[in-house]
């Protein structure tokens, strides 16, 4: 499977714990984007690479939210202690110039803050 | 602040009936994208749009650019159960950037 891989699906948690989301997008995508949708909303933008580089983050991501995209392959993100607030599904998706400039999305990893 | 505002926010038809769903913004976007999204996965791209005016046709979806790059329209001709979903456009302000912002979601129920 080539597509844009999110891991877990599903995440669990109780306030005030810190929690981690890996993606791993198409392998030839320099381009990396963290997106968060709350239901029968439209995706949120939270910030994107370019290669390692991130190149602009959402001013409406707090201190408590960190990515990374060490060697511009996979990336993570990061959520400290986290509020009821920040459940979410979280998308990751990856593009790059050859396929002119298409958006392709993980299936989302889905948090539930407790 | 929500810079892509969609209309209606949900539809609810009979198979067979015409709708258009509206992706409204008071910016200027250098390209548009509209994007069909199930229960449980993330969105897929339908179509990329780029030059005021512009209209692609994709089977039975046509799509369409606003002459000032501001809004886009989605009209889909006899629609089925299977185009239900949640209808998403998504702009990029200014040609060079890669950021993409989602608009707020038309919800497509399509009733055999």
């Amino acid at each position: 499977d080539t597509g844009v891989s999110q891991d877990p699906r599903h995440k669990i948690t109780k306030r005030g714990q810190n929690v981690t989301f890996r993606c791993d997008p198409i392998s030839e995508h320099n381009r990396l984007y963290w997106y968060r949708q709350t239901l029968g909303q439209g995706p949120e933008f939270l910030t994107y690479f370019q290669n390692e580089a991130q190149l602009e983050k959402s001013r409406l991501l707090s201190d408590r939210f960190s990515a990374e995209r060490p060697k511009g392959s996979f990336s993570t993100l990061e959520i400290q202690r986290t509020e009821q607030g920040d459940s979410a599904m979280y998308l990751c998706a990856s593009s790059s110039r050859q396929v002119g400039e298409k958006l392709f999305f993980g299936s989302g990893t889905q948090l539930s803050v407790l | 602040t929500q810079l892509l505002e969609q209309s209606p926010q949900f539809l609810s038809i009979q198979e067979g009936e015409n709708l258009t769903v509206y992706c409204n913004s008071s910016s200027v976007f250098s390209s548009l994208q509209w994007y069909r999204q199930e229960p449980g996965e993330g969105p897929v791209l339908l179509v990329t749009v780029v030059t005021g005016g512009e209209v692609k046709k994709l089977k039975r979806l046509t799509f369409q650019f606003g002459d000032a790059r501001k809004d886009s329209s989605l009209h889909i001709t006899a629609a089925q159960p299977g185009d239900t979903g949640l209808y998403l456009c998504a702009g990029a302000r200014t040609s060079g950037t890669y950021k993409y912002i989602f608009g707020t979601g038309t919800r497509l129920k399509v009733l055999a």
